[in-house]
């Protein structure tokens, strides 16, 4: 069965500081992955996806940056932490291909909170 | 820009009762989805339905895609169905996997 595990679970950090957040991917080979955001009490945005190792995509500017160093991992990154870059962040899976390939899997996140 | 609206936004119900969560979209979809999110933040995925309808325990869901809407219908309520339910579309054209979010609909369950 295909395991999707975040890290950490929550950060308090302080704005101007540098943040990692983590997804790995067990049990699914060259999954497409992406990370997604929700401002508290908001909606959830699309921040950036990958197809492969290497390759990853921009879709909303946010002073964020993402990588993928590995098949199976998912790397979300800035240098210097902005008060806005608070709240939750999800990183998710699909399938390349299939009939189930356009379905989203998501983490059980990551809580920012930036002060 | 393409457009998700939920409605209603927040709905309380007694335990027992029926629950009908509406989503309208702006443009022609390609795929819908609907998504539970717990409490704590944790996003589950309860359908993912481009068109027709579709069963799982009590929940049911429906899209009508030349109308620009689904629906998501709760049966028989219990307390643990609470939390925030999101409608999510995906157009075509968009970016890999990109689902645009409604804004959600809280719901809550009283005993």
């Amino acid at each position: 069965a295909q395991t999707i595990h975040q890290w950490p679970v929550a950060e308090i950090k302080a704005v101007g500081s540098p943040l990692s957040l983590g997804c790995t991917i067990k049990g699914k080979s060259s999954p497409n992955l992406y990370w997604y955001w929700q401002a508290t009490g908001g909606t959830l945005q699309q921040l950036f996806y990958s197809i492969t190792v290497g390759q990853v995509e921009s879709v909303v500017q946010l002073n964020l940056s993402a990588s993928r160093p590995k098949d199976d991992q998912f790397i979300l990154s800035t240098e210097k932490l902005l008060l806005s870059h608070s709240g939750f962040y999800l990183c998710a899976w699909s399938l390349v291909w299939g009939p189930s390939a356009e379905t989203l899997y998501f983490g059980s996140g990551t809580r920012l909170t930036v002060l | 820009g393409q457009q998700v609206q939920q409605s209603p936004a927040s709905l309380v119900l007694q335990e027992g009762e029926n629950a009908e969560l509406q989503c309208n979209f702006s443009s022609t979809a390609t795929r819908l989805q609907w998504f539970y999110q717990h409490p704590g933040g944790r996003l589950v995925s309860l359908f993912y339905n481009p068109s027709g309808t579709k069963h799982t325990g009590r929940l049911t869901s429906t899209t009508v895609t030349n109308e620009r809407r689904g629906s998501l219908h709760i049966s028989s309520s219990q307390t643990t169905d609470s939390g925030t339910y999101f409608c999510a579309i995906g157009y075509r054209g968009s970016a890999l996997g990109r689902l645009h979010f409604g804004a959600g609909t809280q719901l809550i369950v009283i005993p």
